[in-house]
């Protein structure tokens, strides 16, 4: 079926590296992607998002990019402190704004050497 | 953004019980999920709580197996029947299509830890 998915299960960067997390897609009819960021023992939490008429979009410290060309989206930030230590998602919505429903690619957890 | 509560935040059950999880929104909203979080995974869609008619299930999960209940716009149950050691997980209420609603951005509640002995 299809899928959204990470490459690397475990990323681990120096603080202060830029730390680049990588998202493929199989759906190429999507055109919502979310990155959202999970803290040990809590829900989700919502980074950044990019609609399928975007290729970049830029948050604080963080930069999402996505080529709908080879189906490919990542995650970029900026300056890595400790506190960006967990597990990040992406995320792809399939349907309309009120109907549609949330994917969820497999997660990629960052660590963060001091 | 929407405040979610969900109750009970973690509870040990025992094999072949039921356990009921709530999911309180301090605002309406349109969209009500519920996700499954296995330990060490991703979030897997259970279903999408329609209010006022039935849930719509996902691939691999079936409604005797995890009734949900939506009987208005800010509140939702999910059920965890005749449970057995693998439906230990972490269940997430999300919600989306508030009054908060700017993109497709779904809310997370913090989830309910359950563990079946």
């Amino acid at each position: 079926g299809e899928s959204v998915g990470l490459h690397l299960p475990t990323l681990s960067v120096q603080e202060g590296d830029n730390s680049i997390i990588n998202c493929a897609y199989s759906n190429s009819a999507s055109d919502y992607f979310i990155w959202y960021k999970q803290e040990s023992g809590k829900g989700p939490q919502f980074i950044i998002d990019i609609r399928s008429n975007m290729d970049k979009r830029q948050g604080q410290r963080v930069t999402v990019l996505l080529n709908k060309t080879v189906k490919h989206l990542s995650l970029q930030i900026a300056a890595t402190q400790p506190g960006d230590s967990a597990v990040y998602f992406c995320a792809e919505f399939r349907g309309s704004s009120n109907t549609g429903k949330l994917i969820f690619g497999q997660g990629t957890t960052l660590q963060v050497k001091p | 953004s929407a405040v979610i509560s969900q109750k009970p935040s973690r509870d040990i059950c025992q094999r072949g019980t039921s356990l009921t999880i709530q999911c309180q929104v301090d605002s309406q909203v349109t969209m009500m999920f519920w996700y499954r979080q296995q330990p060490g995974q991703s979030l897997t869609l259970i279903a999408t709580a329609n209010q006022g008619s039935e849930a719509t299930y996902e691939s691999g999960f079936v409604i005797d197996k995890f009734p949900i209940s939506r009987p208005n716009l800010t509140f939702s149950t999910l059920t965890v029947s005749n449970m057995s050691p693998e439906d230990s997980s972490i269940y997430l209420c999300s919600v989306g299509g508030g009054a908060f609603w700017i993109s497709g951005e779904l809310f997370f509640g913090e989830g309910s830890r359950l563990t079946v002995l």
